[in-house]
């Protein structure tokens, strides 16, 4: 069936620091590809998807692009701040409901 | 407006309780999810609702019974819970459950409920 694999935390970064996490995935068919970030004692905000090959999504300053010859979908920023401090879940969607990874951990630091 | 809202907040009950978690959503979406969270791990499907109708149940014990009272408002009745129950539940809406699927979810801020 179709699933998310993806990179295991945590991962702790110094403010202004490159961030790339990593996300691979499998799936049958052609499946919406999303980042969702979840902060503590919240539930899980959208933050950026795409929908189809080669697609970007980007959103305050995260990008990630669909790249189905590598099954991938990694999460990037050029300069992390505090404020990013949460956790990342990537997903896939296709047919009927969602697939997760299992989450990393950012935390950065001043 | 892309706000899922749930109620309560937090809740704590007993074994013997019966306790109600609410969802709603606003955005004409109609398709509902219900997820269980543990800590440090992704959230698990529960139940799907397509067009105000159960279409997924992932295996969940009936001690949780959802309901569907209309397009806008999701329901999660809890009855003779365990402690290992105790979890973040997260409701979700998605636009159109014919649109194949691959649609964003749009999470509420979840319950966080604890079975003493």
């Amino acid at each position: 069936g179709d699933s998310v694999t993806q990179m295991e935390g945590p991962v702790t970064l110094s403010e202004e620091a490159f961030l790339t996490i990593n996300c691979t995935y499998t799936a049958t068919g052609y499946p919406s590809l999303f980042w969702y970030v979840q902060y503590p004692g919240e539930g899980l905000q959208l933050l950026l998807k795409a929908t189809k090959a080669d697609d970007k999504g980007s959103n305050k300053g995260f990008e990630a692009t669909y790249r189905k010859e590598t099954t991938s979908f990694h999460l990037e920023k050029g300069s992390v701040q505090v404020s990013d401090s949460a956790v990342y879940f990537c997903a896939l969607s296709d047919i009927h409901d969602m697939r997760f990874g299992a989450g990393t951990r950012l935390t950065v630091k001043p | 407006d892309t706000e899922v809202t749930q109620t309560p907040k937090h809740l704590v009950m007993g074994m013997t309780n019966k306790k109600s978690l609410k969802c709603e959503q606003h955005m004409g979406h109609r398709a509902m999810y219900w997820y269980k969270q543990k800590a440090k791990k992704p959230p698990e499907l529960m139940f799907v609702y397509s067009y105000e109708k159960l279409s997924i149940n992932e295996s969940v014990p009936s001690r949780f019974s959802p309901e569907c009272p209309n397009s806008s408002l999701l329901n999660l009745h809890l009855h003779a819970l365990q402690p290992e129950d105790s979890a973040l539940y997260l409701c979700a809406s998605s636009q159109d459950p014919l649109a194949g699927g691959r649609e964003t979810q749009y999470f509420g801020p979840g319950t966080r409920l604890l079975v003493l």
